[in-house]
């Protein structure tokens, strides 16, 4: 059974801080991971993927995987108003197909 | 950037209705996936397609088909919409390497009634 499970939350920081979101999963075969950002009532859209051990930033986004522990994060620093979102952590293990955690719903607070 | 757009936004549907929900994806992608995504469950997978005429099950295919006549449509069918598919409805597409991210389309709300 391929799961991703995340901290369903609500996760509430202030404005400017720095929002964890994690995941783990459960197939150790799983070789890739993705993160989605989805606004209320919007679609998911993507906007972090990582496929080897380590950190990978973009921006104010940083993703981590640490393979060994099947662990993936995402890192959001100088958190804004608009990064309010339910961030949803998908893995693959190599194969067509995404396997979605349930999400985190995050609100930063101004 | 890819685009990938769902034929309805909205849709209000009677039970026993057939009802079709179209997608179109313009960016020559090999995979198209249908996942219905509801408060608490998360994205579900019902079928997906890696090429035309193909198709495979997902996690929650009872109740739906899927058809896939041309690379760039993949269409989902409910034969007989009952009231616990009313549902948000996702239409996602991919290249054909592994592990490639899905785009998805801007989802279509169906309520049957």
């Amino acid at each position: 059974q391929k799961e991703v499970e995340q901290n369903s939350g609500p996760l509430s920081v202030p404005e400017g801080a720095i929002a964890s979101l994690n995941c783990t999963y459960s197939d150790r075969g799983s070789q890739s991971f993705f993160w989605y950002r989805q606004y209320s009532g919007k679609s998911p859209e993507l906007i972090m993927f990582i496929y080897s051990n380590g950190d990978k930033e973009d921006g104010r986004f940083t993703a981590q995987l640490n393979k060994a522990s099947q662990y993936v994060s995402l890192l959001i620093r100088d958190s804004q108003p608009s990064d309010s979102a339910t961030y949803l952590c998908a893995g693959s293990t190599g194969a067509n197909n995404l396997f979605f955690g349930t999400g985190t719903r995050l609100t930063v607070i101004p | 950037d890819v685009k990938v757009t769902q034929s309805s936004r909205y849709l209000v549907k009677r039970t026993g209705e057939k009802v079709f929900l179209e997608c179109v994806q313009d960016m020559d992608h090999e995979n198209m996936f249908w996942y219905r995504q509801d408060p608490g469950l998360g994205l579900r997978l019902i079928y997906f397609s890696y090429d035309v005429k193909m198709k495979e099950k997902g996690d929650i295919p009872e109740g739906y088909s899927v058809s896939r006549e041309k690379k760039e449509r993949f269409s989902l069918i409910l034969e007989s919409a009952s009231t616990n598919q009313t549902s948000m409805y996702l239409c996602a597409s991919s290249p054909g390497q592994a592990g490639s991210p899905l785009h998805f389309g801007n989802g279509t709300r169906l309520t049957v009634t």
